[in-house]
This record gives structure tokens, C-alpha cells and sequence, in this order.
């Protein structure tokens, strides 16, 4: 059974850092294709970051850019979204979401962990 | 990032047939055939119901269906099921920001 499970999430101070995983199961994980999505309380979804099987190739979305890192550890069927320089618009439920090969939809998606950026 | 546009709000009774719009812009919806659509219950995890504009992954009902014409794309939902109320999302590859999502549109069965 394909599985995605989200751990980090929790309260922190506006400009504070926290670091997000994504644990992954029963699937050739170094094979495919990662992305995060968030969805703000009352919000819709927003992608906001992707990194290639490989981890060679990532991307942000403007909202983010600068201040989260992805990162994969193929080795531990682990992804990763290291974030700081949090602001409350960050407060959000975070996915974890693989891509379908060739096709970049999101057809596998994690339970999400909840960050709340909140002094 | 500019996200694509979907109206608000949709309805139908049981066993009618909706569509949801998608709009976008030539920089993503028109010029890609990258289109998904996915269905967000309250509570639970996200479920792509199309890819690629129009195809449907294995398990999902044939009563969902997605097409495209120019910068905008539907979903259509027929024989409507109260089981289908959620919220539905539509997301495209887009040139400048590789991905975007649509708005969401919460579809009510009546």
C-alpha cells in the first residue's frame, strides 16, 4: 500500500524556522517525483514547491522562494521542506504530494501536518 | 503567482449533470495539455480524478469526465451523487510558476 505520512508540523514565532518530512512507503520512492502543497485555513490549494527524483531539478513557488528548502533523502524514502523566515500567512495544512510519471499530476498525497505561524 | 480562475460555488440535484470551469491564460490552461482536476472532502486527503486534460486514473468513476477548449477547462460531473459534494480543484503546468491551482469551486448536491 502506497503510503505518505507528514511529521513537523506545530506552532512557531513569526521569523522562526521549522522543518518539515514526508515519509514515504510502498513505492520505488528514488523513481519518482515530489512536490509540496499547502492549504491555508479556509483557503484553497497552493503548490508551492517540486524537486526531481534525483533532486537534481527543483522549483519554488514565488510565495516561498527564498525561504524553504526541499530536499530528498532517497536512501530513506524521505522527503523534506526545511522553512524559515516564517510569516502567518504561512499558517497552513502541508502536503506532501508525488507526481504521476510524465503526466505532473498529484496522485498520491499525504494526510498533510499542520504549521501555525502565530506569536 | 496569478492562480487560475474557477467560479466560487456550483449545484445540482441528484442525477443531474454539472460542469466546473477552469480559466486560465496561454502561459499555462491553452498551451499545455498538463490540466488535473482533484476532489477535496473536508477532512481528507486530496484525490486527482484527471489528468492530462481529460484522462482518469484507474478507480475513479467514468460519471467524472475533463476537456479543454483555448484557456479554459471543464469538469463534468454527471448522475450526480450526494457522495460528490466536495470541494474541486483544478491545476495546470504554467510557464512562469511550473504549477498553479485554481481557486476551488464547492460543488453542493442538493
Amino acid at each position: 500500500e502506497v503510503q505518505l505520512v507528514e511529521s513537523g508540523g506545530g506552532l512557531v514565532q513569526p521569523g522562526g524556522s521549522l522543518r518539515l518530512a514526508c515519509e514515504v512507503s510502498g513505492f520505488n520512492f528514488s523513481n519518482y517525483e515530489m512536490n509540496w502543497v499547502r492549504q491555508a485555513p479556509g483557503k484553497g490549494l497552493e503548490w508551492i514547491s517540486y524537486i526531481s527524483s534525483s533532486g537534481f531539478t527543483i522549483y519554488y513557488g514565488d510565495s516561498v522562494k527564498g525561504r524553504f528548502t526541499i530536499s530528498r533523502d532517497n536512501a530513506k524514502n524521505s522527503l523534506f521542506l526545511q522553512m524559515s523566515s516564517l510569516r502567518a500567512e504561512d499558517t497552513a495544512v502541508y502536503f506532501c504530494a508525488r507526481d504521476l510519471p510524465y503526466v505532473l499530476a498529484f496522485d498520491m498525497w499525504g494526510q498533510g501536518t499542520m504549521v501555525t505561524v502565530s506569536s | 503567482q496569478s492562480a487560475l480562475t474557477q467560479s466560487a460555488s456550483v449545484s445540482g440535484s441528484p442525477g443531474q449533470s454539472i460542469t466546473i470551469s477552469c480559466t486560465g491564460t496561454t502561459s499555462d490552461v491553452e498551451s499545455y495539455n498538463f490540466v488535473s482536476w482533484y476532489q477535496l472532502h473536508p477532512g481528507k486527503t486530496p484525490k486527482l480524478m484527471i489528468y492530462e486534460d481529460s484522462n482518469r486514473p484507474s478507480g475513479v468513476s467514468d460519471r467524472f469526465s475533463g476537456s479543454k477548449s483555448g484557456n479554459t477547462a471543464s469538469l463534468t460531473i454527471s448522475g450526480l451523487q450526494a457522495e460528490d459534494e466536495a470541494d474541486y480543484y483544478c491545476c495546470s503546468y504554467a510557464e512562469t510558476n511550473f504549477r498553479v491551482f485554481g481557486g476551488g469551486t464547492k460543488l453542493t448536491v442538493l
